[in-house]
């Protein structure tokens, strides 16, 4: 059973555009990670979202938590090849601390 | 997350070794966590140690690994008698401490391969 629903799996766009990706579940989350994983590396820290509600934004990312606390998207704005990566989100129900991470979405942006 | 250091990053094994890896948590932090990441697979939780202490091993499988973080030195994931199902890419995060234990901040993993 997958706890966090990442969508699009893949995605492939060309420099400029915009896009948004998508993290879904049943379950509530007292926070919400986003990480951008690129190969053979490790996962990097992108935000961390706690709030019901909450919107944060860093440069061209804005990142959002859903007001029930079970989704949350990143929206890129005129993405750059430099924006190419493996996107993770990572949830994380109070009182566990451990993590839960959806499959990701793979973006590829063209030049 | 530089900070966070992983070793070694490749590992060869044949079937029936043993493999042991190895993280140093970034400077400062007390909590460490091992997640494993198959092929096509998002990253699973394994074990969430604290120094000298096991917290969280749900994730573990119930034989073969181990895992222990001691006072000094690196945590160290542990496992015995590898098979081909074990070639995965393990990762080690950390936290600081209680006040944000969900930000874990992650090493470049160690890719393990059973031959």
């Amino acid at each position: 059973t997958q706890l966090l629903e990442q969508s699009p799996q893949f995605l492939s766009i060309q420099e400029g555009e915009n896009l948004t990706v998508y993290c879904n579940s049943s379950s509530v989350f007292s926070s919400l990670q986003w990480y951008r994983q690129e190969p053979g590396e490790g996962p990097v820290l992108l935000v961390t979202v706690v709030t019901g509600g909450e919107v944060k934004k860093l440069k061209r990312l804005t990142f959002q938590f859903g007001d029930a606390r079970k989704d949350s998207s990143l929206h890129i704005t005129a993405a750059q090849p430099g924006d190419t990566g493996l996107y993770l989100c990572a949830g994380e129900k109070g009182g566990s601390e451990k993590l839960v991470f959806g499959k990701g979405t793979k973006l590829t942006v063209n030049p | 997350n530089a900070g966070v250091m992983q070793n070694p990053r490749h590992l060869v094994r044949r079937r029936g070794q043993e493999a042991r890896l190895r993280c140093s948590p970034m400077k400062g932090h007390s909590h460490v966590y091992w997640y494993r990441q198959l092929p096509e697979e998002g990253l699973k939780f394994m074990v969430y140690l604290q120094k000298e202490n096991i917290i969280d091993e749900s994730g573990m499988p119930k034989e073969r690994f181990s895992a222990e973080f001691p006072k000094e030195g690196p945590s160290i994931l542990r496992i015995q008698q590898v098979v081909r199902g074990d070639s995965a890419a393990y990762f080690c995060a950390s936290s600081p401490d209680r006040t944000n234990p969900y930000e874990q901040y992650f090493g470049p993993g160690t890719r393990l391969t059973v031959t």
